[in-house]
């Protein structure tokens, strides 16, 4: 069966600092991947997709980046986090050459102070 | 574009009342949709789906039924438990090729004992 990982679980970094949030899936081959973001009291909003690796598509300019340096491995970067970035961050995969049903992680929930 | 409306909550129920949250959308052609939930401190599962018209979609005592006439995909459930208590997400996936998921803002659902 297929699962998930996110880490860390939790997050808390100051203002200025770099980033980095790691996504792997077990179980599946040449998986689509997703970032999403979660901010409090709002609904998700997509922010990165990958079709492949090294194949990377931006949804929002924003101050994140993101790799997919290994066929089941997704990473989400910073290289300063502002006050903003705060909020909960969830990976998720597909399979197929539509975006059919996505299988979401746990999430990480980061605190930028 | 694609669109999804949620009903805003938060919502409070007693157990074993009736729920009904209700999710209008705004698509062209024929998109699938989909309601995801989310539990405390976790990442979204998906709940039910549909993939057109007048299909009904069910799980764990919940129903939706894609009504493309209100362009509606109500999630019900005839008599929810205080474990029901998490965030709904309703979604959509547009019927042209690599669309991505358009999510609802979410609605809190607390039952109460």
């Amino acid at each position: 069966s297929q699962t998930i990982h996110q880490w860390p679980a939790t997050l808390v970094q100051p203002v200025g600092s770099p980033l980095s949030l790691e996504c792997t899936v077990e179980g599946t081959s040449n998986p689509n991947l997703y970032w999403y973001r979660q901010a409090a009291g709002r609904g998700l909003q997509l922010l990165f997709y990958s079709v492949g690796i090294g194949q990377i598509s931006s949804e929002v300019p924003q101050n994140l980046s993101a790799s997919r340096p290994q066929d089941r491995q997704f990473i989400l970067s910073s290289k300063k986090l502002l006050l903003s970035d705060s909020g909960f961050y969830l990976c998720a995969w597909s399979v197929g050459r539509g975006w059919e049903t996505q299988y979401f992680g746990p999430g990480t929930r980061l605190l930028v102070l | 574009g694609n669109s999804v409306t949620q009903m805003e909550g938060p919502v409070t129920l007693s157990e074993e009342a009736f729920l009904t949250i209700n999710c209008t959308y705004t698509a062209t052609g024929y998109p699938s949709l989909f309601w995801y939930v989310q539990y405390p401190g976790e990442g979204l599962q998906l709940l039910l789906k549909a993939t057109k018209a007048d299909d009904k979609g069910s799980n764990k005592g919940f129903e939706a039924t894609y009504r493309k006439e209100t362009t509606s995909f109500h999630l019900e459930k005839g008599s929810v438990q205080v474990s029901d208590s998490a965030v709904y997400f309703c979604a959509l996936k547009g019927s042209f090729g690599n669309e991505k998921l358009t999510f609802g803002t979410g609605t809190r659902l607390t039952i109460i004992p």
